[in-house]
């Protein structure tokens, strides 16, 4: 049971314009969304994130929506850079689970952007 | 800036051999985790702790267990190792309570023959 969807695997974008990351979830208890770059042989780096109770977080290049209705985020990255091109999984905590706080993450599949010169 | 440090990049063992993958962090971080990482299925949470001694099974927990003796320190094992772990392992850190991230190692290659 993927708790947390992301459906295109691949993304390939001009360098300059808009990249859109896409990312569906089915647990109405998640309180908290990440999104996470990862470089080939190197561990996922924290990027942004965003609490259930917004709508739109933004840092620099990087803007995450939520649309709790349609249970779904959005990672946008304008403008995008050919250092951009990497994997980026976007995860979700239901942070008090079983009645505790240890901050689990469910993670995506990923999504391989690749930003072209 | 945060360090999680795991001690192999690359690692190749035998079927059946005890293997042991040590990660330390140095932010006295409450939470530690591993996880394992494979093609098209994203990262999957083996085992978590989220304080000395204390340790919780994640999503895909057999065949693994899991040390916790000192706050930095979190040590994955395969108990009798087989081909199926065969994977990207990566060990994470972070404080307790909501919305905190998780800061990852670069990961430990692990191959199996």
């Amino acid at each position: 049971d993927q708790q947390v969807k992301q459906n295109s695997p691949s993304l390939s974008v001009q360098e300059g314009r808009i990249s859109i990351l896409n990312c569906d979830y089915t647990n109405s208890m998640f309180d908290y969304f990440l999104w996470y770059k990862k470089y080939p042989a190197e561990g996922p780096t924290f990027l942004i994130s965003i609490s259930s109770i917004k709508d739109k977080n933004e840092d620099g290049r990087f803007t995450v929506f939520l649309n709790k209705s349609a249970k779904h985020l959005s990672l946008h990255i304008v403008p995008s850079q050919p250092g951009d091109s990497a994997v980026y999984f976007c995860a979700a905590s239901d942070t008090y689970a079983g009645g505790t706080s240890y901050g689990k993450l469910t993670f995506g599949q990923g999504t391989i952007l690749t930003v072209h010169p | 800036d945060v360090k999680v440090t795991q001690s192999s990049r690359y690692l190749v063992k035998r079927t059946g051999e005890k293997v042991f993958l040590e990660c330390v962090q140095d932010m006295d971080h409450e939470n530690m985790f591993w996880y394992r990482q494979d093609p098209g299925l994203g990262l999957r949470l083996i085992y978590f702790s989220y304080d000395v001694k204390m340790k919780e099974k994640g999503d895909i927990p057999e065949g693994y267990s899991v040390s916790r003796e000192k706050k930095e320190r979190f040590s994955l094992i395969l108990e009798s190792a087989s081909t199926n772990q065969t994977s990207m392992y990566l060990c994470a850190s972070s404080f307790a309570g909501s919305g905190q991230p998780q800061h990852f190692g670069d990961g430990t290659r692990l191959s199996i023959l």
